[in-house]
């Protein structure tokens, strides 16, 4: 099946650094999303993208379907963006529904 | 965004007992559903599809027999973790997407103890 790696794993900003999040996919996919899971566990959707930019507030994001890559961007990040970053990817062909997830980057803002 | 809504969101249990977890689309229909388990400090695998009117399809590893999934109506699946063991402990999501919609929204997740 598909794979979903994202780097960096762990990331420690301090409060108005911008950061860039990235997700590969072994395969060509018809869905990228992007997800912030909270600590409480709760998955919020960031972005729906896969292909082209979109952008909302401070976050953006990009995906390059042709070579398999998508980039979440973090600008003036604060303390509430704390926790862990998902993508998740369903591929074009052959995987039914699914999504498959990212390893996730964890991300932790200080002031 | 679509509504996808999970209960109970945290539940503790007792060795050997069955735990019920529902994962409610609130405001379209849905005729498959995803249910996900996520171990501490780490990634989401999916576990099983759930679709309406038949039988879920699981994933490889997966007992269908141990995570028993019923998705009897266009806005209602539900998993069931019978006989459950300290093992089974976990954080459960299940995510559903309107239909001609691929976008996947998510519940609250339930976090299971079994003690």
């Amino acid at each position: 099946g598909i794979q979903v790696e994202q780097s960096p794993p762990d990331l420690i900003l301090q409060e108005g650094a911008n950061s860039t999040l990235r997700c590969n996919f072994s395969d060509s996919v018809n869905n990228l999303q992007w997800f912030h899971q909270n600590p409480w566990g709760q998955l919020i959707n960031l972005f729906y993208i896969p292909s082209g930019t979109k952008q909302n507030g401070r976050l953006s994001a990009t995906t390059v379907a042709t070579e398999r890559y998508s980039l979440l961007y973090i600008s003036s990040s604060q303390t509430t963006d704390s926790g862990v970053y998902f993508c998740a990817a369903r591929i074009l062909t052959g995987g039914g529904n699914k999504l498959t997830f990212g390893t996730g980057t964890q991300l932790k803002v200080e002031l | 965004g679509a509504v996808v809504s999970q209960h109970p969101s945290r539940v503790i249990c007792k060795s050997g007992t069955s735990v019920k977890i529902e994962c409610r689309s609130l405001d379209f229909q849905a005729t498959t559903m995803f249910w996900y388990r996520q171990f501490p400090k780490k990634s989401l695998m999916l576990m099983a599809t759930s679709n309406e009117g038949s039988k879920a399809t699981y994933e490889q590893g997966v007992e269908k027999d141990k995570f028993l999934i019923n998705h009897a109506s266009l806005t209602l699946s539900t998993l069931t973790v019978t006989s459950a063991h300290p093992e089974d402990s976990s954080f459960y999501i299940c995510s559903a997407r309107p239909s001609g919609n691929t976008e996947a929204f998510f519940g609250q997740g339930t976090r299971l103890t079994v003690v």
